[in-house]
Formats: structure tokens, C-alpha cells, sequence
């Protein structure tokens, strides 16, 4: 049972302009999601993250939304860049367990 | 599919203790697995990456000799922290990966050691 889903394991944009990464959960309980960009050989590196008492974050490029009614967030790149190209992997937290739930990843490409 | 297992999901042990913690993948042949460690404000440190049947291969930094990974099969892969101490105490994290590319990895849901 995932109860984390990215449902597109790749996405392909144009530089300039927006990426969206979608991201849908079945707990209830989780209440902090996070979003890692992981290039090729590297570990994941944490990204954005939001709390469930929020529904939008914004830092530089990346906003990331959620949707609780919904169990969905999407994390928006904007303006997309070249260097953006990576597998970004959403994630989730329950109750402050500590506990992190990955979905399986979306393979950003954007090209020049 | 792709489901990847770990266990146990928590363990508390006493200092100075050896902790095996097991990483499965339930559906799938990993020729790749990768350890991962969880630090406060949930970033993750990769520790090391092993392919089925050859030594792995540790990030610098990562004491080899005290964190033995073993990937014994194309399902299992486990870490060994030897002569725990508390400082070891955090979310160890492993991902598996079947197309051997370091791209495309399943997270198990982590396991959680507390040395006292």
C-alpha cells in the first residue's frame, strides 16, 4: 500500500518555463511533506517542505502547494533551468514521528 | 510494485553493541542499494552504495570498518553499525534501485536506532 504517490515518473519542460511535480498521499495523519532533488550519483538534498496548517510555501523558484481536501501537493519550479534536471522525490511525515514516507520519484528534464 | 522493506523498523541498544539492520526488496532484483542517514531537519547523508555481490563503496566521511554493509543477494542488502555509540542514534534509510542507475531508487520506510 504506498501511501505516497508520484504518478509520473518523468516529465520533460522547456527552459523558461514552469515545471510541475505532482504529489499525492493516502495517510491523513502525515503533516509535513518535503520535497529532495536527487542528481545522479548524489544523495537526495532537501529542498522545500510545508506543514499541513499551510497551504503554499515559496522560496526563490520553487512554491510548493498543498491540498489536504484534495491529499495532493505540487511543487512549481519557475522559471525552469537546465540545472533543474533531476529525480525529485516528495515526501512525508506523520505527527512528528520522524518517520519519512518517499514516493518512488519524478524525473524532471528541462530542456535548453 | 517495487517495494522495499527494512527491519527492524526501530531498535534501542546499549552503547557499545553491534545493530544489523536488514534492507529487502520485496518485488524486484536490486542490483543496487544505497544506505542512507537521516539528520535533524530531515537531511539525508548518502553513507554508501553496494552492488549485489562486490564491496561497497563508502562517501567520504563514512567509516567503513565501523558501518559494514553487506549485499549478499539481489534482494538483501544490510548495514551493520558496530560498537554502536549514542552518537550513532538517528533514522538510517535505505533505497534500492534494479536498473542500476542512481536515478530511479525505492526508499524503505527507514529504521530508527536509539543507543543509550
Amino acid at each position: 500500500d504506498q501511501q505516497v504517490k508520484q504518478n509520473s515518473p518523468s516529465l520533460s519542460v522547456q527552459e523558461g518555463r514552469i515545471s510541475i511535480l505532482n504529489c499525492d498521499y493516502t495517510n491523513s495523519m502525515f503533516d509535513y511533506f518535503l520535497w529532495y532533488k536527487k542528481y545522479p550519483a548524489e544523495g537526495p538534498t532537501f529542498l522545500i517542505s510545508i506543514s499541513s496548517i499551510k497551504d503554499k510555501n515559496e522560496d526563490g523558484r520553487f512554491t510548493v502547494f498543498l491540498n489536504k481536501s484534495a491529499k495532493h501537493l505540487s511543487l512549481h519550479i519557475v522559471p525552469s533551468q537546465p540545472g533543474d534536471s533531476a529525480v525529485y522525490f516528495c515526501a512525508a511525515e506523520e505527527g512528528g514521528s520522524e518517520k519519512l514516507v518517499f514516493g518512488k520519484g519524478t524525473k524532471l528534464t528541462v530542456n535548453p | 510494485g517495487a517495494v522495499v522493506s527494512q527491519h527492524p523498523s526501530r531498535v534501542i541498544c546499549k552503547s557499545g553493541t553491534s545493530v544489523k539492520i536488514e534492507c529487502r526488496s520485496l518485488d524486484f532484483q536490486a542490483t543496487t542499494m544505497f544506505w542512507y542517514r537521516q539528520f535533524p531537519k530531515k537531511s539525508l547523508m548518502l553513507m554508501a552504495t553496494s552492488n549485489e555481490g562486490s564491496k561497497a563503496t563508502y562517501e567520504q566521511g563514512v567509516e567503513k570498518d565501523k558501518f559494514l554493509i553487506n549485499h549478499a543477494s539481489l534482494t538483501l542488502s544490510t548495514l551493520t553499525v558496530t560498537s554502536a555509540h549514542p552518537e550513532d542514534s538517528s533514522f538510517y534509510i535505505c533505497s534500492a534501485s534494479f536498473d542500476g542507475l542512481t536515478e530511479t531508487q525505492y526508499f524503505g520506510p527507514g529504521t530508527r536506532l536509539l543507543v543509550l
